[in-house]
């Protein structure tokens, strides 16, 4: 596709239930990154794919966040038993290069706002 | 832990007036970004800056990358309304990393009040 796809773009669960949000990256983008945003706040690191393989997975705040992308393209990202806490909006960003110094920066899906009730 | 300090977090100005934000850190960086996000989209790359000292002008917008690649500034002339939205800084190479992990601020909110 043209961008970043992400869904479903909004989630609403009940305290305790799973999640899983898709991402959709520009198709033979190599790199692929979920952020976490607060209301207001700036994105924060959770996690990068370089194809299928999860290089860093540094930013997930809990062993309740998993993240994979089984087949180099589309990405997932799962939180088990959600906690208020994790309301937020998860980004997904990927870029064409597979290392080296991400001079032309990224191109951001418009987010997953999830709402823990 | 490499942190950028944005500020103003907060910028409420009348149309036609000028502006600066700032982007600071003690941490070197391989190069800067500048995006912008309008709210319910993810952000929008405007400008990566990657030499120190280096300027990049984008029609009203003029970015500035300090000598030391610690530091950065955007500067809006004469804001228009349609420049409301939320300004992110985001430093590249954080944590040592080679593949471009990004660190951001944490975001001005600009309004430009017609």
């Amino acid at each position: 596709g043209a961008g970043v796809s992400q869904s479903p773009r909004y989630k609403v669960a009940k305290r305790g239930q799973d999640v899983a949000l898709r991402c959709d990256p520009i198709s033979g983008h190599v790199s692929l990154f979920w952020y976490q945003q607060a209301l207001g706040q700036g994105p924060e690191f959770l996690t990068y794919f370089q194809n299928e393989a999860q290089l860093d997975k540094s930013g997930l705040p809990s062993d309740r966040f998993f993240a994979e992308r089984p087949e180099g393209s589309v990405s997932t990202l799962k939180i088990q038993r959600t906690q208020q806490e994790d309301s937020a909006v998860y980004l997904c960003a990927s870029s064409l290069q597979s290392g080296g110094r991400s001079n032309y920066g990224y191109t951001f899906g418009s987010g997953t706002r999830l709402t823990v009730v | 832990t490499q942190l950028l300090e944005q500020s103003p977090q907060f910028l409420s100005i009348q149309e036609g007036e000028n502006l600066t934000v700032y982007c600071n850190s003690s941490s070197v960086f391989s190069s800067l970004q500048w995006y912008r996000q309008e709210p319910g989209e993810g952000p929008v790359l405007l400008v990566t800056v990657v030499t120190g000292g280096e300027v990049k002008k984008l029609k009203r917008l003029t970015f500035q990358f300090g000598d030391a690649r610690k530091d950065s500034s955007l500067h809006i002339t004469a804001a228009q309304p349609g420049d409301t939205g939320l300004y992110l800084c985001a430093g590249d190479n954080s944590g040592g990393t080679s593949y471009g992990k990004l660190t951001f601020g944490q975001g001005t909110i600009l309004t430009v009040h017609p």
